[in-house]
């Protein structure tokens, strides 16, 4: 199973509380693992890639961080949220084959 | 580097009729490459994948696409228009590491009756 869990999947939240997003995976151990957004008419921008517990790479400075506690596990967080973090984040790991990715069904956060 | 370029935003054909999505790509060596499909409000399915084997790739859905190195394009057709097929199509290309895709900015796929 490549089953990728995503939640909450809509959310909204105040300019400067905190973010938490959380991704879970079924399948083979140790998956790469990755964060995405995708914002209002723009393609989908990689946040975070992560090839094991505790090994995150980040892609872009930003307001966000990214933490894999458990080797199924990767969450996607902010301490102060801002108007610019809306967008709609996807989860998606690497495929056991080979450099394919596959996606959760995301999570909506709007910032108001 | 490698890049995607999915050369229309917007593309409408009536249910029936031949689909046609437009994707050429850069890459300074052989590249992997994906077509994605995003439904309103839904994550990314899969939709077929090019690595280096049969240029003419098959993928669900009755959609394939067919890799031209010449051209560089890997441009995703249909024969025949469904309803259901209406979303947003991404053409997405591999990195050197193998670790992220870089995606196309979409095209929007409108099929009217």
């Amino acid at each position: 199973s490549q089953t990728i869990h995503q939640w909450p999947a809509t959310l909204v939240q105040p300019v400067g509380s905190p973010l938490s997003l959380e991704c879970t995976v079924e399948g083979t151990s140790n998956p790469n693992l990755y964060w995405y957004r995708q914002a209002a008419g723009r393609g989908l921008q990689l946040l975070f890639y992560s090839v094991g517990i505790g090994q995150i790479s980040s892609e872009v400075p930003q307001n966000l961080s990214a933490s894999r506690p458990q080797d199924r596990q990767f969450i996607l967080s902010s301490k102060k949220l801002l108007l610019s973090d809306s967008g709609f984040y996807l989860c998606a790991r690497q495929g056991i084959a080979g450099n394919t990715i596959y996606f959760g069904e995301g999570s909506w956060l709007t910032v108001v | 580097a490698q890049s995607v370029t999915q050369l229309d935003s917007h593309v409408s054909v009536s249910e029936g009729t031949p689909v046609l999505l437009r994707c050429n790509y850069s890459s300074s060596y052989s590249p992997s490459l994906f077509w994605y499909v995003q439904h309103p409000n839904k994550g990314l399915q899969l939709l077929l994948k090019y690595t280096s084997a049969a240029t003419l790739v098959k993928g669900i859905n009755g959609f394939e696409a067919e890799f031209k190195k010449s051209e560089t394009s890997f441009h995703l057709t249909k024969p025949s228009a469904h309803m259901s097929d209406a979303a947003e199509y991404f053409c997405v290309v591999s990195d050197s590491s193998g670790y992220a895709l870089n995606f196309g900015k979409g095209t929007s796929l409108l099929v009217t009756p």
